[in-house]
Order: C-alpha cells, then sequence, then structure tokens
C-alpha cells in the first residue's frame, strides 16, 4: 500500500500567515492527490482534487500542488475558520490511503 | 440537497456482527461510487471499502479484508457495510462519502457519520 507522510503533525499560525502543508507519498502517484478539511465533530471537507484544482466553492486561498511523491497545500492567509486539521488522501490505487494528519492551532 | 445519512452503528461485543446503513438522497445514487472510510476517537482518517456504481467493482482495506462487505441497492438509494468478527480496533465513526461524479479524484459528500463501538 502506499503511505503518504504528512509534516509536520501540528502547527501553530497567527490570522493572516501563510501556511504550508507537505504530503509525500512513498511512491509516485502522479497527480491523484486530494486535501480535506476536518473540523472536531465534523465529517471532512474536500478542499482540492487531482492535486491543484480547488473543489467548487472552497475559498482561493486554499491552493495545492505537486505531482509524483511531493505534494503541498498552502493556505495564503490563514483565516479564524481555518483552524482545523488536514489531510491528504491518494487514489492512484487501492487502498486509497490518507496521511496522518496536520492539526493547524491558533498562535 | 446532496444528503447522506448513516444508521445502525452502535455496541457490540468483539467477535459480534453489525450493518450500517447509509441513506442517500439529493442526486441519482446509482450513477456515482460510494465509499465507507472510518476515524477511530482521537485518531486519522481510514478508508474502508469501495464500491462502483454498479457494483461491478468492491475493493476493501486489508484491516478489513474478508470480515466486511460493502453493497448498495440503487433501487433504495441505499449503501451499506456488513460488518463481521468484529474487533477492539474497529471501534470508529463510520461515514459513508460520495466520489466526485468525473471520477474517482475525491470525495465530495460525506454523511455525518455513525458510531461504531466494540467493546466486552
Amino acid at each position: 500500500a502506499i503511505q503518504l507522510t504528512q509534516s509536520p503533525s501540528s502547527l501553530s499560525a497567527s490570522v493572516g500567515d501563510r501556511v504550508t502543508i507537505t504530503c509525500r507519498a512513498s511512491q509516485g502517484i502522479s497527480s491523484a492527490l486530494a486535501w480535506y478539511q476536518q473540523k472536531p465533530g465534523k465529517a471532512p471537507k474536500l478542499l482540492i482534487y487531482d492535486a491543484s484544482s480547488l473543489e467548487s466553492g472552497v475559498p482561493s486561498r486554499f491552493s495545492g500542488s505537486g505531482s509524483g511523491t511531493d505534494f503541498t497545500l498552502t493556505i495564503s492567509s490563514l483565516q479564524p475558520e481555518d483552524f482545523a486539521t488536514y489531510y491528504c488522501q491518494q487514489f492512484n490505487s487501492y487502498p486509497q490511503t490518507f496521511g496522518g494528519g496536520t492539526k493547524v492551532e491558533i498562535k | 440537497e446532496v444528503q447522506l445519512v448513516e444508521s445502525g452503528g452502535g455496541l457490540v461485543k468483539p467477535g459480534g456482527s453489525l450493518r450500517l446503513s447509509c441513506a442517500a438522497s439529493g442526486f441519482t445514487f446509482s450513477s456515482y461510487s460510494m465509499n465507507w472510510v472510518r476515524q477511530a476517537p482521537g485518531k486519522g482518517l481510514e478508508w474502508v471499502s469501495s464500491i462502483s456504481s454498479s457494483s461491478s467493482y468492491i475493493y476493501y482495506a486489508d484491516s478489513v479484508k474478508g470480515r466486511f462487505t460493502i453493497s448498495r441497492d440503487n433501487a433504495k438509494n441505499s449503501l451499506y457495510l456488513q460488518m463481521n468478527s468484529l474487533r477492539a480496533e474497529d471501534t470508529a465513526v463510520y461515514y459513508c462519502a460520495r466520489v466526485l461524479w468525473f471520477g474517482e479524484k475525491g470525495f465530495d459528500y460525506w454523511g455525518q457519520g455513525t458510531l461504531v463501538t466494540v467493546s466486552s
């Protein structure tokens, strides 16, 4: 199975900060990667698919990049509602594994 | 409005069985692949199983293969997960999730989840 390693596992940031989260795959997955946001007690929300395509309705401050084994989720200017946990997921092959998550906390 | 509503969770003893259901509405259920994803308390997300729109393609995580069975009834707009030989490590919130209409690229709608607790 393809392993996805997210870093950092947690970070503290302030409103207005630029935040970058990394997801590394154990083998090449082309652009078959999605990013999700999850708030406590809620279901995940799709942010990005195909590594860099913004899901409808998601604010443009979210962006994704990368291909192969290295991927990045960037929040250009962190807003209060963005404090949450973020997960990557690969769709290159089954099982469709998730990364371990990155918790974004208020500084 | 797209809605996915899970049910069937609860407390079950190790070795027991449980059947989860996911009722879908607001979209043409028979056109979409569907998935189950779980999340153990305080832990990350784990993909469990996937079923294509016509049930032709079915996949499982190694951790549940041989114990869980995914199925669907397109006439009833429903997705199911039959869970047998349950273990303590199966304790989790179980979500059903819809695949993007244009392919296996992301899960765009999720249910609210149903909690399964495996304990004696």
